[in-house]
């Protein structure tokens, strides 16, 4: 079952735009963590936030976490055609061991 | 190279067989993570292993089993294969026994059950 549900499904911006992707999830959680999966690739971690931190930042990204709405915002700024991946975030609901993903936003960066 | 492992690549194989998905998690990682991910299903949590003892169980169909052995490696049964089963299966390994400082993935394989 899906817990974090991202949006938008896709997202198309040109080079050195900003790109937002959303994510909304229906539980309590521990942890909400945001990973980048190029085509048909293993996923790659990005970043982490707890449940006790409402932003934080790693290099280009920013993510933002409101609990009381229950959804997370990753923020890629100045985008490269690199950043051209899809991009899921994952939910680590309190009590459980593992890691619920979204479905995720498929982001082009157009050159 | 992310550190995790899996093998193989790319499987093809008909309905009604039998595969093995094999996994090595990070050096000093000691909880496996199996995963499917489908075009319409997105990623389902299959099953967690932490230091060879099975601790979580997600949506994992009663024809797929796993095991980690005690050298950590992982290995992911499927029987009786249908045509609904192909996709990529990833593995992830993380320190510890939860998600709580991120999975490290591998590159996956990609079934198809022709």
């Amino acid at each position: 079952s899906q817990q974090g549900e991202e949006d938008p499904q896709a997202l198309s911006i040109q080079e050195g735009e900003n790109a937002t992707m959303n994510c909304s999830y229906k539980t309590s959680i521990n942890n909400l963590q945001w990973y980048r999966q190029n085509s048909g690739r293993g996923l790659v971690h990005l970043i982490l936030i707890r449940s006790n931190e409402r932003e934080k930042h790693s290099g280009r990204l920013r993510v933002t976490l409101d609990t009381s709405k229950k959804s997370s915002s990753l923020l890629i700024t100045a985008s490269r055609a690199a950043d051209t991946a899809s991009y899921f975030c994952a939910t680590l609901e309190a009590g459980s061991y593992q890691l619920t993903f979204g479905k995720g936003t498929k982001l082009s960066v157009i050159p | 190279d992310s550190g995790v492992t899996q093998t193989p690549k790319h499987l093809i194989t008909a309905t009604g067989q039998r595969v093995t998905l094999r996994c090595s998690p990070r050096s000093g990682d000691l909880s496996v993570y199996w995963y499917q991910q489908s075009l319409d299903q997105g990623l389902q949590f299959l099953i967690q292993y932490y230091n060879g003892e099975e601790r979580a169980k997600g949506n994992i169909l009663e024809r797929f089993s796993a095991q980690q052995f005690p050298d950590l490696h992982s290995e992911l049964n499927l029987s009786s294969l249908e045509l609904g089963d192909s996709a990529l299966y990833f593995c992830a390994s993380s320190a510890q026994g939860q998600g709580g400082y991120g999975y490290t993935f591998g590159s996956g394989t990609r079934l198809t059950v022709v």
